[in-house]
């Protein structure tokens, strides 16, 4: 199993400002993820991030507005930039062990106000 | 694009009550997997299943596959308050699926009152 360890766990921020959340797992990894999980509803990849290169986005994300960068196997950040309360969120990072299964953190709640 | 369709969203139900949250997709599975996320916490994984007509029984939970694969489901006996979340399907496929190898269900939101 991974432990993974998310900040900060919640906050609550100015429209228009950015926030990085950070990733820190207990162990090397090589497929790492940041989900979206809007208020009751079920999680939404938005992209892998790749150790020493750029992050894989899904059809919806873009660079600009979710930066993330991976500058080892234990460690990724993901920043929500320009934010509006439309990105008000729970973002979660996960890891995905070599059975298959995902190991997710706790979560980092955003509100936008 | 793979879907996959989970019911019902909400469910709310008194102890001592069973229940079956179904997971659906029209594609075959390779594998499936059961979620369940407490307010605050991330998903934590409770099965993964693999084989057709596969059968687990994690204590009060048993999770079926379909013969087919193209479907699951998750049945509580005596449900208990602790059981409350949300209960999240994840499938995987041989073609296609996000690059987690992995597309969510909605999830189930299960209540379950003293």
């Amino acid at each position: 199993s991974a432990v993974i360890s998310q900040k900060p766990s919640r906050d609550i921020c100015q429209r228009g400002t950015s926030l990085t959340i950070q990733c820190q797992v207990d162990s090397q990894v090589t497929m790492m993820f940041w989900y979206r999980q809007q208020p009751g509803q079920s999680l939404t990849l938005i992209a892998t991030a790749n150790q020493g290169s750029e992050a894989t986005y899904e059809s919806g994300f873009v660079i600009d507005k979710f930066p993330i960068s991976r500058p080892n196997l234990t460690f990724s950040t993901l920043t929500v930039s320009n934010m509006s309360p439309e990105d008000s969120s729970i973002y979660l990072c996960s890891v995905r062990a070599d059975t298959g299964e995902l190991f997710f953190g706790e979560g980092s709640r955003l509100t936008v106000l | 694009t793979q879907l996959l369709e989970q019911s019902p969203q909400f469910l709310s139900i008194q102890e001592g009550e069973n229940l079956t949250v179904y997971c659906n997709s029209s594609s075959v599975f390779s594998s499936l997997q059961w979620y369940r996320q407490e307010p605050g916490e991330g998903p934590v994984l409770l099965v993964t299943v693999v084989t057709g007509g596969e059968v687990k029984k994690l204590k009060r939970l048993t999770f079926q596959f379909g013969d087919a694969r193209k479907d699951s489901s998750l049945h509580i006996t005596a449900a208990q308050p602790g059981d409350t979340g949300l209960y999240l399907c994840a499938g995987a496929w041989y073609s296609g699926g996000g690059a987690d190898g992995l597309t969510f269900g909605k999830g189930t939101h299960l209540i379950i009152q003293p």
